[in-house]
């Protein structure tokens, strides 16, 4: 199984401040990565997919890089609907795992 | 456009069986692959499966096999998972979540969950 490890596993940040996340395959999953946001109480929502494409509707202030083994999330400029999980996911091969979470709160 | 919607929040006590329906609606149910999602309070998200709407075929990630059964409805466009001898420890939010194929290469296409369904609670207590 490919193993996802993200860090860190929690932040705090300020409004308008820029954070980065980052994913680390446990293999080459090339640019077989998802990344999804998760609000308390409700389900995840996909928000960049092969590692750096935007999902239609997403703000611009979201941006994903990285290929092979590493990967970064960014998001710039947070806004207060901004706080909430995130969530790394492999698509390169069965089982479909997903990183451990990194939650973003408000300093 | 597109739903999932799944059915309420259940209490089961330890050995009890639960069935969990995520209702389909705003697309062709058998053209999607359909995945359960578990993930236990306050933790992160465990993929158990899939099943496949066009041929009826599920599969199991390790740990989930046995007592997690995977089942469709397809004149009601609906997924089912039903938990057998439940455990304590199978105290969880369960969701639905379809895949989505993109960027295929012959047969090979990555995969991200388009749609979710809004989230099952099984609490499992005596």
């Amino acid at each position: 199984d490919i193993q996802m490890t993200q860090s860190p596993s929690s932040l705090s940040a300020s409004v308008g401040d820029s954070v980065t996340i980052t994913c680390r395959a446990s293999q080459n999953i090339y640019t077989y990565l998802n990344w999804y946001q998760q609000k308390p109480g409700k389900a995840p929502k996909v928000l960049i997919f092969g590692a750096s494409d935007l999902q239609s509707g997403v703000p611009s202030r979201f941006s994903g890089s990285g290929s092979g083994t590493d990967f970064t999330l960014t998001i710039r400029s947070l806004q207060p609907e901004d706080f909430a999980a995130y969530f790394c996911q492999q698509s390169y091969s069965v089982p479909l795992t997903f990183g451990g979470g990194t939650k973003v709160e408000i300093k | 456009q597109v739903q999932l919607v799944q059915s309420g929040s259940e209490l089961k006590e330890p050995g009890a069986s639960v069935d969990v329906s995520c209702k389909t609606s705003g697309y062709t149910f058998s053209a999607y692959i359909m995945n359960w999602v578990r993930q236990a309070p306050g933790r992160g998200l465990e993929w158990m499966g899939s099943i496949n709407p066009n041929t009826g075929n599920p599969t199991y990630a390790q740990g989930f096999t046995g007592r997690f059964v995977f089942s469709l409805d397809t004149s009601v466009s609906t997924a089912y998972l039903q938990i057998s001898g439940l455990k304590s420890e199978d105290t969880a939010v369960y969701y639905c979540a379809r895949t989505l194929d993109f960027y295929c290469v012959g047969s090979s296409c990555q995969k991200r969950f388009d749609y979710w369904g809004q989230g099952a609670l099984v609490t499992v207590s005596s």
